[in-house]
């Protein structure tokens, strides 16, 4: 069965800095998808990045990247610069083929940038 | 091209009556996803439907919830005889293809249901 894990419930983190939040997967199907989302407080559910299981490098979007270490089952998000407006909840989930193309979201972080 | 629209944005009923959450696909797409989110919790998935079809509906409770998505129209999420604990946040979402892991899912902006 497909499952997402976020161990860090809260993060804080000065403007500027680099943050990382942290994701474990676990599924038994060798080709599945691993999804970040932003949810501000207004609710809103933003696409923010996407890494397949057999892609070979990296994805990056902007200021996002996903340190994807599959052999941990990993998929870290990484924001570099961070700005006051990345202050929000942050999802990991996860997508693969045995699961009816459904989304497995994990618990989340909310992540906090100070000024 | 609009995004996934969900109405109501907010819903308030009080206990025992219905409430019915409508889910507008983006254009060009046929697969709809509900799913639920209790506060400071992630978004749990509900039922997955198809045009006039449920693909996966184990995450729905057996009892008092029910979804459709007709050939015509929104995908309707209906709950019967509202409890105070279906207060929650319910997401729609959906994508345009069948058995693609890397596609990503479109959400709307949730519809916040209150019971009294």
């Amino acid at each position: 069965a497909q499952k997402i894990t976020q161990t860090q419930p809260g993060m804080f983190v000065q403007e500027k800095e680099a943050v990382t939040l942290d994701c474990t997967y676990d599924t038994s199907d060798p080709s599945y998808g691993l999804f970040w989302y932003k949810q501000p407080s207004s609710g809103e559910m933003i696409f923010l990045i996407y890494q397949g299981s057999y892609d070979q490098q990296n994805a990056t979007e902007g200021r996002y990247s996903l340190n994807f270490q599959k052999a941990r089952k990993s998929a870290n998000l990484v924001i570099s610069a961070s700005q006051l407006g990345d202050s929000a909840m942050y999802f990991c989930a996860m997508r693969d083929l045995q699961g009816a193309q459904k989304l497995v979201f994990g618990q989340g972080t909310r992540l906090t940038i100070n000024p | 091209n609009a995004g996934v629209m969900q109405n109501p944005r907010h819903l308030v009923r009080r206990r025992g009556q219905e409430a019915r959450l409508r889910c507008s696909p983006m254009k060009g797409h046929s697969h709809v996803y509900w799913y639920r989110q209790l506060p400071e919790e992630g978004l749990k998935f509900m039922v997955y439907l198809q045009k006039e079809n449920i693909i996966d509906e184990s995450g729905m409770p057996k009892e008092r919830f029910s979804a459709e998505f007709p050939k015509e129209g929104p995908s309707i999420l209906r709950i019967q005889q509202v409890v105070r604990g279906d207060s929650a946040a319910y997401f729609c979402a959906s994508s345009p293809a069948d058995r693609v892991a890397h596609e990503k899912l479109f959400f709307g902006s949730g519809t916040q249901l209150s019971v009294l």
